[in-house]
């Protein structure tokens, strides 16, 4: 069964700071590994999908890796800003048979202070 | 147009009331996903539609019904609901189907039984 762990659970920056949060999942026989941010009450963003035979992946000032190898994947925000507050999910895509399950980590709240 | 519509946005019901949630994408997707969160937890799979086919139930009660009319639309019907079921349920859906594709989330609709 896969497990998705995120670290930290909670984080608080000052603004303009560069800053990394991690995944790492259990099994690394995965599809495909996305990045989401949540707002509060608010539905799901996404932010990056990395396919399982890709290294990396860039929007803006977001990159995110995967090394599956290892089962880990980080999402890099550089110039942090206010409006980056959010929680941050990772999910990773496995196969199981002939259905397809997306598992979540349990998110990082991400505080940028002004 | 990257947009997943849900409606209601918010909905309160009574245990005895029947109430239904719904899901509309026009980006010609062809998977369609049902998940519900409670608060401060990841979101949690209830159900996939594949080419408008019920591809996956996670083993929810039979309470929640759901639909898929048309490659367009997901519906969620809701009959006896306890106070235990009340969460934010979202809707997503993705392009190929379901192991390479990018997931796209509603707002959520936040459900409240009483």
């Amino acid at each position: 069964k896969q497990e998705v762990t995120q670290i930290p659970a909670a984080l608080s920056v000052p603004e303009g700071e560069n800053l990394v949060l991690n995944c790492s999942f259990t099994d690394s026989a995965i599809y495909n590994l996305q990045w989401f941010r949540q707002d509060p009450g608010k539905g799901l963003t996404s932010l990056l999908l990395i396919q399982s035979s890709q290294r990396e992946q860039t929007s803006g000032r977001l990159n995110a890796s995967l090394d599956k190898s290892s089962g880990r994947s980080t999402l890099y925000i550089a110039a942090s800003q206010p409006g980056d507050s959010a929680t941050y999910l990772c999910a990773v895509m496995n196969s199981g048979g002939s259905n397809y399950k997306l598992t979540f980590g349990k998110g990082t709240l991400l505080t940028v202070n002004p | 147009d990257t947009e997943v519509t849900q409606t209601p946005k918010h909905l309160v019901m009574g245990m005895t009331n029947k109430k239904s949630l719904k899901c509309e994408q026009h980006m010609g997707h062809r998977a369609m996903y049902w998940y519900k969160q409670k608060a401060k937890k990841p979101p949690e799979l209830m159900f996939v539609y594949s080419y408008e086919k019920l591809s996956i139930n996670e083993s929810v009660p039979s309470r929640f019904s759901p639909e898929c009319p048309n490659s367009s639309l997901l519906n969620l019907h809701l009959h006896a609901l306890q106070p235990e079921d009340s969460a934010l349920y979202l809707c997503a859906s993705s392009r190929t189907g379901l192991a390479t594709g990018e997931l796209f989330f509603g707002e959520g609709s936040r459900l409240t039984v009483l």
